[in-house]
């Protein structure tokens, strides 16, 4: 299994819809996780950080679920400049200075 | 606030040729240093990090070597360079978990494009 795990896409998804992807990680230790997006031949940005009890950030919302080792990520209303690839990244030891980088999910926003 | 500047912006350099690519941090002290590479339509793989001066952790055998001479100062670097050897070269810092107790999330250079003809 994979430390870190996305479903690559890519999600083909109309302007306005709600769309969610997930990430599932290995190691049930683990206690940071982070969405990133990254722009086409651009550096990666950080989204948002995810907390244990799930948090918002406008019209995005972050979850995790420790009992099945997955994050989430909820974007609604989507705008077409929400077209990116999302990282899931996760610290796989507690206090390690690592943290892993899953290959992303493609997403496109179509007019 | 906290800068990290990264260059050069693109690169192109022949098989064989030696690489240096510098990375500097503004604005923070002690901050833990990384390297990773993403390869065309690849995820991004770690080469390198740091959580001090003269402390450097290598994730995967390869050509390339880092240094950190200076606190925020991190350098990438090659003797001889090869084609797999291209690809994007992100530098990122973070604050180290010994300073916030709990991993905080990275944040990036605007990379360096490599290619290696």
């Amino acid at each position: 299994r994979k430390e870190v795990e996305q479903d690559p896409g890519p999600f083909n998804v109309p302007e306005g819809a709600t769309v969610a992807f997930n990430c599932t990680y290995s190691n049930s230790a683990s206690q940071s996780f982070f969405w990133y997006r990254q722009d086409c031949r651009k550096e990666p940005k950080l989204l948002m950080s995810v907390y244990s009890s799930g948090n918002e950030d406008g019209r995005f919302t972050a979850q995790l679920n420790r009992a099945s080792q997955y994050i989430s990520l909820l974007i609604r209303d989507s705008k077409l400049s929400d077209s990116a690839t999302y990282l899931c990244v996760v610290n796989m030891i507690f206090g390690n200075e690592k943290l892993t980088f899953g290959t992303g999910t493609r997403l496109t926003i179509i007019p | 606030s906290q800068t990290i500047h990264q260059w050069p912006a693109t690169l192109v350099q022949p098989v064989g040729s030696p690489l240096s690519l510098e990375c500097t941090v503004e604005g923070t002290s002690n901050p833990n240093l990384y390297w990773y590479r993403q390869a065309a339509g690849r995820g991004l793989q770690l080469l390198f990090y740091s959580v001090g001066i003269g402390q450097i952790s290598s994730e995967v055998p390869q050509n390339l070597s880092a240094s950190r001479p200076q606190d925020r100062q991190f350098i990438l670097s090659s003797k001889k360079l090869l084609l797999s050897d291209s690809g994007f070269y992100l530098c990122a810092w973070s604050v180290s978990p010994k300073t916030q107790g709990y991993n905080s999330p990275l944040h990036f250079g605007n990379g360096t494009r490599l290619t290696v003809t």
